[in-house]
């Protein structure tokens, strides 16, 4: 199907740890990977994709992996901070460039 | 720019009423796409649009949901007749061409009693 997958599990962590959100695909011909998140009261807001032709992508405190061999993209964020905290999601986009899906989201809560 | 701007924030029907959400994109964005977000099935796409044709409506859960978009500018999701289990936040997102990058509005939480 089309669905980007995953239950909405809740991840907590201290300030200052590293963070790692998980997320498995089913869609092999999806363009591209994408990681948005959402605050509480706020519409989902993005934070950095990634090509499917590509393995790692960093931004600023956030690294995406992609390992299309078992269809897993993964988003680690480094010192984590309470205003990360929010529930984070895998997105595809689908249909040459067009369509954008969901997966179900994680909740990251940090504790200072 | 303002963002995507969605009215009303808030809405509270009863039961077999009509509702109209509202959704101006971003000047200049070509398409706009309508979502729906409930715990029990998260953020689904409902429907998408590309320079104000409809692309993909097989995510409308049935002929209740209409949606349009009569101009760049404004795009509006109708429910008649609504049903409790249409109470959910309903999303309007907006993106330049093929550019990965969907901006989001504040959404509208609906409630049917």
């Amino acid at each position: 199907g089309e669905s980007v997958g995953l239950h909405l599990p809740t991840l907590s962590v201290q300030e200052g740890d590293n963070s790692i959100i998980n997320c498995a695909y089913s869609n092999s011909a999806s363009d591209y990977f994408i990681w948005y998140k959402q605050e509480s009261g706020k519409g989902p807001q993005f934070i950095i994709d990634i090509r499917s032709n590509m393995d790692k992508r960093q931004g600023q405190r956030v690294t995406v992996l992609l390992n299309k061999t078992v269809k897993h993209l993964s988003l680690q964020i480094a010192a984590t901070q309470p205003g990360d905290s929010a529930v984070y999601f895998c997105a595809e986009i689908l249909a040459g460039f067009q369509k954008l899906v969901f997966g179900t989201g994680t909740r990251l809560l940090v504790s200072p | 720019d303002a963002g995507v701007i969605q009215s009303p924030r808030h809405e509270v029907t009863e039961m077999g009423q009509e509702v109209t959400l509202r959704c101006k994109p971003i000047s200049g964005h070509d398409y706009l796409f309508w979502y729906r977000q409930t715990m029990m099935r998260g953020l689904e796409l409902l429907i998408y649009f590309n320079n104000n044709v409809p692309i993909d409506d097989s995510g409308m859960p049935e002929d209740r949901f209409s949606a349009k978009m009569p101009n760049a500018s404004f795009s509006t999701l109708k429910i008649q007749p609504s049903e409790p289990r249409d109470s959910a936040v309903y999303f309007c997102a907006s993106r330049a061409g093929q550019g990965r990058k969907a901006f989001f509005g504040q959404g509208t939480r609906l409630t049917v009693v």
